[in-house]
């Protein structure tokens, strides 16, 4: 079985923080993945990677910056974490051939910026 | 912009009753087609995948896909109280592309 751990499940930090959410693949999966869930918005892709120390911006990268530098883990920083950076934060990943793209999710991360 | 398009709902159905969730996409060349069923708080986890047109079923899933109309809907048969949560459809491009577009989903409640 796939199996992708997220760092922390709930998570408090005050507005100007830096924040570090970490994220762990044990399937060998070149893609990874970060997402933001928000009621009504959906799944948002922040930043994915698909291969050691590649990424790419998704739809809102900004405000974000991610790291990859081992293939299972993949990284996303919130330089100077702001209120409107609260949120369920999903980590995911594929592989890059077969599998059809599917992507397996982590427990998430709830975030909480004060 | 891809756009995936599903009913927030709520759906409700009674226990014992098919459900039917349906979901459209605007990319006429998407590939792949992924249902996954997220329960309240948690995250989502994969249902059902599929790549071809007509039917696939897995247990009481049945994933239904027409390329021709862009549509794909999930049959739940038998609901269960249990099935109540959140079905999200999900849509790959193809074209060498890795990611995959989400729809905002769809809310299902199983009356008992």
């Amino acid at each position: 079985d796939v199996k992708v751990t997220q760092s922390s499940r709930y998570l408090v930090k005050r507005t100007g923080e830096k924040v570090f959410l970490e994220c762990v693949q044990d399937m060998d999966h070149e893609n990874m993945f970060w997402y933001r869930q928000d009621p009504g918005l959906g799944l948002r892709l922040i930043y994915f990677s698909y291969d050691v120390k590649m990424k790419e911006k998704g739809d809102i990268p900004e405000g974000y910056s991610v790291s990859r530098e081992k293939k299972e883990r993949f990284s996303l920083i919130l330089e100077s974490a702001s209120t409107n950076q609260t949120s369920m934060y999903l980590c995911a990943s594929s592989l890059s051939a077969g599998g059809g793209k599917t992507q397996y999710f982590g427990p998430g991360t709830r975030l909480l910026v004060l | 912009q891809k756009e995936v398009e599903q009913n927030s709902g709520p759906l409700s159905v009674p226990e014992g009753a098919i459900a039917s969730l349906n979901c459209t996409y605007s990319d006429r060349g998407s590939q792949s087609f992924f249902w996954y069923r997220q329960y309240s708080g948690k995250s989502p986890e994969l249902i059902m995948s599929i790549y071809s047109n007509g039917d696939k079923e897995d247990g009481r899933f049945t994933a239904q896909l027409n390329k021709a109309s862009q549509y794909v809907s999930l049959l739940i048969r038998d609901s269960q109280p249990s099935d109540s949560a959140t079905y999200l459809c999900a849509v790959n491009s193809g074209a060498g592309s890795y990611q995959l577009t989400f729809g905002k989903g769809t809310k299902l409640s199983v009356i008992p």
